[in-house]
Order: structure tokens, then sequence, then C-alpha cells
């Protein structure tokens, strides 16, 4: 597996702001993907955040409010703008190692908004 | 009829059992499928995967499949209080015949084993 890294691990923030989460993987890897997670409920994928080019949203995501950068293989940030309380969840990313859509997680950010 | 579907739980064991937790999924054309294993307030980690029919054997779990009947379980042997978390089934579920690397997720099983 890989070391994957998550800034920040919690936040809590005002409503109509924007908040950038980073994360960092000690290994270049071509597969990175942000999830979010609602409170007691399980993992939805936003993106797959492609190195290079645009990131691939899933149906119920768009790039205005959720924008992602991929600069190189080892880092990826998502941004969730202009945030409301629905946006309160925790956020992970994942890389796929060793094939065959195997993935591992990051330590999530936990994310409140008032 | 959701994509990936776990029994609901929560599920109860007393220490020393087998816990039995059971994943259906809709895509026949799926190729991967995962177990993940979520503690309280950290995040999934990945215990088991299974590509092929059959069982696969990994310490106490035992990861089974059955693509004829779209069906993936897992057997924790010798329930350990430690074991006590939220479960996760994943499946690679394709898109116009390709999956891009995505996984989905079942809502999950929350397993308790008591002392």
């Amino acid at each position: 597996s890989a070391v994957i890294s998550q800034k920040p691990s919690r936040d809590i923030c005002q409503r109509g702001t924007s908040l950038t989460i980073q994360c960092q993987v000690d290994s270049q890897v071509t597969m990175m993907f942000w999830y979010r997670q609602q409170p007691g409920q399980s993992l939805t994928l936003i993106a797959t955040a492609n190195q290079g080019s645009e990131a691939t949203y899933e149906s119920g995501f768009v790039i205005d409010k959720f924008p992602i950068s991929r600069p190189n293989l080892t880092f990826s940030t998502l941004t969730v703008s202009n945030m409301s309380p629905e946006d309160s969840s925790i956020y992970l990313c994942s890389v796929e190692l060793g094939g065959r859509e195997t993935q591992y997680f990051g330590p999530g950010t936990r994310l409140l908004v008032l | 009829q959701k994509e990936v579907e776990q029994n609901s739980g929560p599920l109860s064991v007393p220490e020393g059992a087998i816990a039995s937790l059971n994943c259906t999924y809709s895509d026949r054309g799926s190729q991967s499928f995962f177990w993940y294993r979520q503690y309280s307030g950290k995040s999934p980690e990945l215990i088991m995967f299974i590509y092929s029919n059959g069982d696969k054997e990994d310490g106490r779990f035992t990861a089974q499949l059955n693509k004829a009947s779209q069906y993936v379980s897992l057997l924790i042997r010798d329930s350990q209080p430690s074991d006590s978390a939220t479960y996760l089934c994943a499946v690679n579920i394709q898109a116009g015949g390709t999956s891009y690397g995505k996984l989905t997720f079942g809502q999950g099983t929350i397993l308790t084993v008591h002392p």
C-alpha cells in the first residue's frame, strides 16, 4: 500500500465560503478519486482526478461546486465551493494501487459548515 | 434496485462466533469485489479483495464470490470485540462497457462483537 495524507483533517467553515482539501501520496499513482461520506451514510464517488486533464465527475456533482486539480501523479486538491450546511461531510481521497480497481483511502477531512 | 446492496444489520455476534456479512450487486459485468472495514471516526481500510468465483481466505477472514448469483460475502471466524466496525462491500460497476476504476459501495453493515 501507500502512505496517503490529507489536509486539513477537519475544519469548521461558514456558509458561502470555500475550502480546499489536499491529498498527497508517497508514490506516483495513475488513478486518484474523491469521495464524500455524509453522516451515517456510505461512500459516494464525487469524481476521478485525472492528471493533466479535467476531472471526470459523477452524476450529481459539477465542476463549479467541486473543482479538482491534479498537477502531478502524487497530489490532488478538491475544493468545496460556496458551502452550505448540506456540504457537512467527510471527504476522502483514494488511490488505485496494484490494479484491478484496488483502492486505498486517505484519513479523510471532516467538514462542518455552519 | 440499488447497485450494491448489503444486509442492513446491525449484526451482533458473541465473541468467538462466526460473523457472516452479505452483499449483492446488480451489474453482471463486475469483475472486482472488495470488503472494507471502517471503524467509527476513521477512513475505510481494505481487508479483502476477490476476483474469481469461490473462496479466498486470509487469516480469520474468508471472502466468497458467486458471480452467477451476483453475491459476495465475508466470513469472520473467531470474531473478536476489535472486529466491531462497519463493513463496506464495494464492486466495480461498469458503465458503457468500461469501469474506469470506479467502485460503488454498499450502505455498510454495522457489526458488533460482544464479549
